[in-house]
């Protein structure tokens, strides 16, 4: 089994709003990834979590917060969004911490699309 | 610094034709590569890696790549397309850890369409 559910699939959140994406693996991995993917672009890396800890924050904007509350869920809260933030938010996880070997392979949920009115 | 390039936008195929989705690379040390799909509206799914050994990979619902060291290349075929595999395709490198270096590097993406 290798799949990472995310939660909502779809959001429409206004400016004010404050909301959560969530993200699960029961795969025993211990690196979690948050992607942001604009339509017809490549995911672009926006955090790392290894071993539950921070390890990447790739100058993501205080407006989203990440948050590991154990070593299968990953979250990611949203306060204050932009209409530009409007994307597909991609949970990813791979086995072993962020810095194991590199040919592990790093596996997708579905992701949840994002609209910010 | 490690990247990767797709030089085809869109590729184009009959369906039953082989196709070939292209795939450059350039990275510090021994490069470990991945190709992922992405059907509209869907997330990424992952179709094959090379990590080291043969340089001919195989993979899910028919692809394989080829690792060309000396071309720096690893392009995703398959023998006969499907208009099932319309879809956006994504290579991608790993680098070197520590630092950075082992997250994924996307490729632009190309679109492979093909028609009945």
């Amino acid at each position: 089994d290798t799949e990472v559910t995310q939660t909502p699939k779809h959001l429409v959140m206004g400016m004010t709003n404050k909301k959560s994406l969530k993200c699960e693996q029961h795969m025993g991995h211990r690196a979690m990834y948050w992607y942001k993917q604009k339509a017809k672009k490549p995911p672009e890396l926006m955090f790392v979590y290894s071993y539950e800890k921070l390890s990447i924050n790739e100058s993501v904007p205080s407006r989203f917060s990440p948050e590991c509350p154990n070593s299968s869920l990953l979250n990611l809260h949203l306060h204050a969004l932009q209409p530009e933030d409007s994307a597909l938010y991609l949970c990813a996880s791979s086995q072993g911490g962020a810095a194991g070997p590199s040919g592990n392979t790093i596996y997708f949920g579905e992701g949840s699309w994002l609209t910010v009115v | 610094a490690q990247s990767v390039a797709q030089p085809e936008d869109q590729v184009n195929v009959a369906e039953g034709n082989p196709l070939t989705v292209k795939c450059t690379y350039s990275v510090s040390g021994n490069p470990y590569l991945f190709w992922y799909v992405q059907y509209p509206n869907r997330g990424l799914q992952f179709l094959l890696k090379y990590i080291t050994g043969d340089n001919l990979v195989k993979g899910s619902y028919g692809f394989e790549a080829e690792f060309n060291k000396s071309q720096t290349s690893f392009h995703l075929k398959k023998p006969s397309a499907l208009v099932s595999d319309s879809a956006l395709y994504f290579c991608a490198v790993r680098g070197i850890p520590p630092n950075a270096g082992n997250m994924l590097t996307f490729g632009g993406g190309t679109r492979l369409m093909v028609k009945p």
